[in-house]
């Protein structure tokens, strides 16, 4: 299952509402998971199950979506949310990856 | 606290072996299926492999298929992964991650901080 993640960069100010898509090749049910990994780090679990949130991320960031296309938004954007965001699919195996939008100040 | 944390990267030739482990603490080891993922420089996520709780069950991205091994030691709470006939392509960071428990548990969490390993003469 091939996993396409648009826009691959995005550029926004502190305080901006930014939406993140993932597109999946084919029906994933709601196996989507998104990722946030700043730059030397491991990757970090936001959202699960498509749009259940973590436990400890902030409410900012929320998910939706199920199928084949899902969303990340992050409503108020915060200076350390600028990072690249990932999307996983868990519906099948290889458990793909998103190439990654990279979310970068303006 | 839960954690892990990888060791056994470095420099090896093309052609050549590394085995990596990965500890894990701070949670009931033995209770969890586990994963490799694998970061090349610059570049985006790839899973790798994962592994059954009792270790009878793995599974391997084609890329690694035939080449890497993956185990686990539920008693010493580490997990390994072998990797034989290294490549170019190989050269990454490599995480190990937990997946969530039981069938239902579909994403990764936590992540260790990742080993590097660099394939080149």
């Amino acid at each position: 299952i091939q996993l396409t993640q648009s826009p691959s960069f995005l550029s926004a100010s502190v305080g901006d509402r930014v939406t993140i898509t993932c597109r999946a090749s084919q029906g994933i049910s709601s196996y989507l998971v998104w990722y946030q990994q700043r730059v030397g780090k491991a990757p970090k679990l936001l959202i699960y199950a498509a749009s259940t949130l973590q436990s400890g991320v902030p409410s900012r960031f929320s998910g939706s979506g199920s199928g084949t296309e899902f969303t990340l938004t992050i409503s108020s954007l915060q200076p350390e949310d600028f990072a690249t965001y990932y999307c996983q699919q868990f519906n099948s195996y290889p458990y793909s990856f998103g190439q990654g939008t990279k979310l970068e100040i303006k | 606290e839960e954690q892990l944390v990888e060791s056994g990267g470095g420099l090896v030739q093309p052609g050549g072996s590394l085995r990596l482990s990965c500890a894990a603490s701070g949670f009931t080891f033995r209770s969890y299926e586990m994963n490799w993922v694998r970061q090349a420089p610059g570049k985006g996520l790839e899973w790798v492999s994962d592994i059954s709780t009792s270790g009878t069950t793995a599974r391997y991205a084609d890329s690694v298929k035939g080449r890497f091994t993956i185990s686990r030691d539920n008693a010493k709470n580490s997990l390994y992964l072998q990797m034989n006939g290294l490549g170019a392509d190989d050269t990454a960071v490599y995480y190990c991650a937990r997946r969530g428990i039981a069938a239902a548990g579909r994403w990764f969490d936590p992540w260790g901080q990742g080993t590097l390993v660099t394939v080149s003469s």
